[in-house]
């Protein structure tokens, strides 16, 4: 069956950066997209990129350009996601999704929980 | 940006029908996914390509896109049912959220 396991909660000072992992199984790795969504605290989901894992090309929203970094390492089947320059809005669970190449969001990883306070 | 809107909160009977709507410009020009989040859980993909349904789902939960508005419709909807649900709009340069709609069934 097929699983997304992300790495544990994380707590980091303002200005430092984070990186969450997305470790998946059950599938071919480099078959499907990985994506990102982050939920702050009692707000709603906020979609923040994909990454192909087949040959590492990757997209970030608008919002998170030049901040966010997404890599993979096809050898243990993982993908990974650094915020940098990290601030408290930036508090909040981070999910890795994996799509079915039917515009939408199949699989869900446990989610990671970001705590950014000084 | 894109944007997509939909009600911050819907209240039905159990047995009764809800429809929850997600607005966005020509929404139907892309594709509509819908979630169901309860709390401390991850998103589940209860609708995807405006109106199929994952394996799993069940047959109460139906979807539709036309024109600017795609509607989540729960039949019968039962208690089990309350949750959040987002809306989220896909195309190759989009994949936006929805703000989400709090149904209660009560």
């Amino acid at each position: 069956q097929v699983q997304l396991v992300q790495s544990g909660a994380e707590v980091k000072k303002p200005g430092a950066s984070v990186k969450v992992s997305c470790k998946a199984s059950g599938y071919s790795f480099t078959g499907y997209y990985i994506h990102w969504v982050r939920q702050a605290p009692g707000q709603g989901l906020e979609y923040m990129g994909w990454i192909n894992p087949n040959n590492g090309d990757t997209n970030s929203a608008q919002k998170f350009q030049g901040r966010v970094t997404m890599a993979r390492d096809t050898s243990i089947s993982e993908v990974y996601m650094e915020v940098s320059r990290l601030t408290s809005d930036d508090t909040a669970v981070y999910f890795c999704a994996r799509d079915s190449g039917t515009y939408s969001l199949t699989y869900w990883g446990q989610g990671t929980l970001l705590s950014v306070s000084s | 940006s894109y944007e997509l809107t939909q009600p911050t909160s819907l209240s039905v009977s159990p047995g009764q029908t809800a429809s929850i709507t997600c607005s966005g410009d020509k929404l139907d020009n892309k594709y509509c996914a819908w979630y169901q989040q309860k709390p401390g859980r991850s998103p589940v993909l209860v609708i995807y390509q405006d109106k199929k349904r994952p394996s799993g789902i069940p047959e109460r939960f139906s979807g539709s896109n036309s024109g600017n508005t795609a509607t989540l419709t729960i039949s019968g909807t039962q208690a089990m049912d309350e949750a959040d649900y987002y809306c989220q709009a896909w195309d190759t340069t989009t994949k936006v959220f929805g703000g989400g709609t709090k149904l209660t069934v009560l």
